[in-house]
């Protein structure tokens, strides 16, 4: 596709499991990023990688994050054993290195 | 220690006025700086951006301005108008291939 894809667009998931977040970026681009936005708050960084670097992780908020990007593309976000403040919508971007990032349209979490 | 500030977290401007968002950063490394605008329910979409070589960038009703010795940039549109309505975000990098690190965020209403 053109654009920035997230999957699933939305999920509700009990308190306790585990869940996978799905970005495919625009192909080509050598940035990815996850971002969050919690109800009401700015966005608030997670996760960078860039190329064949080691990612930036110094955004995951505990060890209960990770993420991987598979052959420099595809990247999914694992939360383990979810918490009720893990909910948020959580929103990918790619980019070429450095510039503007584009935004995918979000995966809405909720933990019941 | 947030690299990049939004102080305001809303505004509010009656329709056909000019809209002024305002953001701060603290790291000189910063070379480029991007504008987000941001609808309920969307990922954030790309506005506007500037180089540190610049002090302004202009584009229709959008126009950027930078004070690298102040470390402030501000985004002006006029004539503002309903639509315009929405969560705008600043963002900055320093060199390409570095991350963006995003702002938290300004609120903007738009009154007819």
């Amino acid at each position: 596709g053109a654009g920035v894809s997230q999957s699933p667009s939305n999920k509700v998931t009990e308190k306790g499991k585990d869940v996978e977040l799905r970005c495919d970026p625009i192909s080509g681009h050598t940035a990815l990023y996850w971002y969050r936005q919690s109800l009401g708050q700015g966005l608030e960084f997670l996760i960078y990688f860039q190329g064949n670097s080691a990612p930036d992780k110094s955004g995951l908020p505990s060890d209960r994050f990770s993420a991987e990007r598979t052959g420099g593309s595809v990247s999914t976000l694992t939360i383990q054993r979810t918490q009720q403040e893990d909910s948020a919508v959580y929103l990918c971007a790619s980019s070429l290195a450095g510039l503007e990032a584009f935004f995918g349209q979000g995966t809405r979490l909720t933990v019941v | 220690d947030q690299q990049v500030k939004q102080n305001s977290p809303s505004l509010s401007v009656q329709e056909g006025r000019i809209s002024i968002l305002n953001c701060d950063y603290t790291n000189s490394m910063f070379d480029y700086f991007l504008w987000y605008k941001k609808y309920p329910a969307e990922g954030p979409t790309f506005l506007i951006s500037i180089s540190s070589i610049k002090d302004k960038n202009e584009d229709g009703r959008f126009t950027v301005f930078l004070n690298k010795s102040a470390k402030h940039l501000s985004l002006h549109i006029v004539p503002s108008q309903p639509g315009d309505s929405a969560v705008y975000f600043c963002a900055a990098s320093a060199h390409a291939g570095n991350m963006l690190t995003f702002g938290g965020g300004t609120r903007l209403m738009v009154k007819p």
